[in-house]
C-alpha cells in the first residue's frame, strides 16, 4: 500500500524556535496534502490543504504566518512552526491524497513536539 | 455538508466479532462512506470504503443498509492490536479541487483479552 513517512517522529524545542516537520509520499505523487493537529484525547484538527506549486489553503482560525506549510514537489510538504510556544505543543500528522482514489488517504506516523 | 455519529466507545472480547456502527442518513446518492482507524499514538489508516453494496476486505467488512443511513463496521475477529479509535468520516468536502477529511470523535474500541 500506499506509504507516507514524517521526520522527525518527535522533537523537544525551545520556546521561540521554528520547527520544521517534513512529509513525504514514498511511493506515489501527491498534489495534495494536509496538515492536521491532535491534542490528548481529542480527534484530529484539519489545519490547512498543502497544494503543490500553490499556496497553502488554512482553515479558519489557523495563522498562515505561524504555521508556514510549503509543498514544493509533488512528493514533499513541510510546516514549520515559527517561534514555538508550549501551547503549540501538538501532535502533527500529514496526509496524501492519493491521485484517482477519491476519498482515500494515506497518513503519516505522525510528528509529536514538545515546546519547553 | 453530510454528517456522522458513532458510539463514543465500545468494548469487545478478543476473538469475538465486534460490529461498529454509524449513522449518515444526510449522505447523498453519490457519495461514498469511508472508515479510518487511529492505533494509539499513530496516524490513521485506512480501513474500508463503499458506495451501495457490502464490502470486504483483508480488514475488514462493510454493511451498508438498503437506505444508505447507515453502515456497519465488522471485524470479524477482534485481535489486541484492533484496539484504536475507529472513525466513519463523512464524504470528503471540497474546497479548491482538494479532499478534506473531517474527523468526528469516532469510536473508541476496547478489546479485552
Amino acid at each position: 500500500g500506499a506509504v507516507v513517512s514524517q521526520h522527525p517522529s518527535r522533537v523537544i524545542c525551545k520556546s521561540g524556535t521554528s520547527v520544521k516537520i517534513e512529509c513525504r509520499s514514498l511511493d506515489f505523487q501527491a498534489t495534495t496534502m494536509f496538515w492536521y493537529r491532535q491534542f490528548p484525547k481529542q480527534s484530529l484538527m484539519l489545519m490547512a490543504t498543502s497544494n503543490e506549486g500553490s499556496k497553502a489553503t488554512y482553515e479558519q482560525g489557523v495563522e498562515k504566518d505561524k504555521f508556514l506549510i510549503n509543498h514544493a514537489s509533488l512528493t514533499l510538504s513541510t510546516l514549520t512552526v515559527t517561534s514555538a510556544h508550549p501551547e503549540d505543543s501538538s501532535f502533527y500528522i500529514c496526509s496524501a491524497h492519493r491521485t484517482g482514489i477519491w476519498g482515500t488517504q494515506y497518513f503519516g506516523p505522525g510528528t509529536r513536539l514538545l515546546v519547553l | 455538508d453530510a454528517k456522522t455519529t458513532q458510539p463514543n466507545s465500545m468494548e469487545s472480547n478478543e476473538e469475538e466479532p465486534v460490529h461498529l456502527p454509524c449513522n449518515h442518513s444526510t449522505i447523498s446518492g453519490t457519495d461514498y462512506i469511508h472508515w479510518y482507524r487511529q492505533l494509539p499514538s499513530q496516524g490513521p489508516e485506512y480501513v474500508i470504503h463503499g458506495l451501495t453494496s457490502n464490502v470486504n476486505n483483508r480488514m475488514a467488512s462493510l454493511a451498508i443498509a438498503e437506505d444508505r443511513k447507515s453502515s456497519t463496521l465488522i471485524l470479524h475477529r477482534a485481535t489486541l492490536r484492533d484496539a484504536a479509535v475507529y472513525y466513519c468520516i463523512p464524504p470528503p468536502g471540497t474546497q479548491g479541487g482538494s479532499e478534506k477529511l473531517v474527523f468526528g470523535k469516532g469510536t473508541k474500541l476496547t478489546v479485552n483479552p
